[in-house]
């Protein structure tokens, strides 16, 4: 079982509509959580960044982050189709070095 | 901020051949980090350096990959010989100190095809 589970997609929604986007990890020592946003042949961007629970809100885009059960999400609301593009969750652990474990990536499409 | 440099975009070489790839991390930043991205596989970490020092090298996959960092401003990833499963983007990362803040920043990647 990988370390951090990601939904591969691909994922097709039409122009305004709310996406959520989710991963689930087992190493409970993961505090730092990440979502990546990666255009068709590019690198990947930092999109948001939190620790350990809660939520964090930045424009459009809500970072949830569930330790309890492990599980992470990113939402996007009002999508547009200049959201299109593979997500990817990312995760470390205090003393990891700052090594992050990724997912695979979602792959988004966001329909005008 | 110039953001991390790779270079080159793209490399096209024949099995055998050898591949340097190059990087440039952002100023400043004492953490940097090589990865190589497939469909099969995502992305997958092969080595980091912190401070120029390289501190893990587990995910080099092979003897035939080696990795430099002789100043905090450039970096070098080698295969050499090259091999077609090599075939991959190459992304260099890296990171800032001291804020607890564990995000990287991508470079844009090398897009090595090899023949």
């Amino acid at each position: 079982q990988k370390e951090v589970e990601q939904d591969p997609g691909p994922l097709s929604v039409p122009e305004g509509a709310i996406v959520s986007l989710n991963c689930t990890y087992s190493n409970s020592a993961f505090q730092y959580f990440m979502w990546y946003r990666q255009y068709s042949r590019k690198g990947p961007e930092l999109l948001m960044y939190t620790y350990s629970s809660g939520n964090k809100e930045d424009g459009r885009f809500t970072a949830q982050v569930d330790k309890s059960s492990k599980y992470i999400s990113l939402f996007i609301r009002d999508s547009q189709p200049s959201d299109s593009a593979t997500y990817l969750c990312a995760m470390s652990a205090e003393g990891s070095a700052r090594q992050l474990t990724f997912g695979s990536g979602t792959q988004l499409t966001v329909l005008p | 901020d110039a953001g991390v440099i790779q270079s080159p975009r793209h490399e096209v070489t024949e099995m055998g051949q050898e591949v340097t790839l190059r990087c440039k991390p952002i100023s400043g930043h004492d953490y940097l980090f090589w990865y190589r991205q497939t469909m099969m596989r995502g992305l997958e970490l092969l080595i980091y350096f912190n401070n120029n020092v390289p501190i893990d090298d587990s995910g080099m996959p092979e003897d035939r990959f080696s990795a430099k960092m002789p100043n905090a401003s450039f970096s070098t990833l080698k295969i050499q010989p090259s091999e077609p499963r090599d075939s991959a983007v190459y992304f260099c990362a890296s990171s800032s100190p001291g804020t607890g803040r564990f995000e990287q920043y991508f470079g844009p990647g090398t897009r090595l095809t090899v023949t």
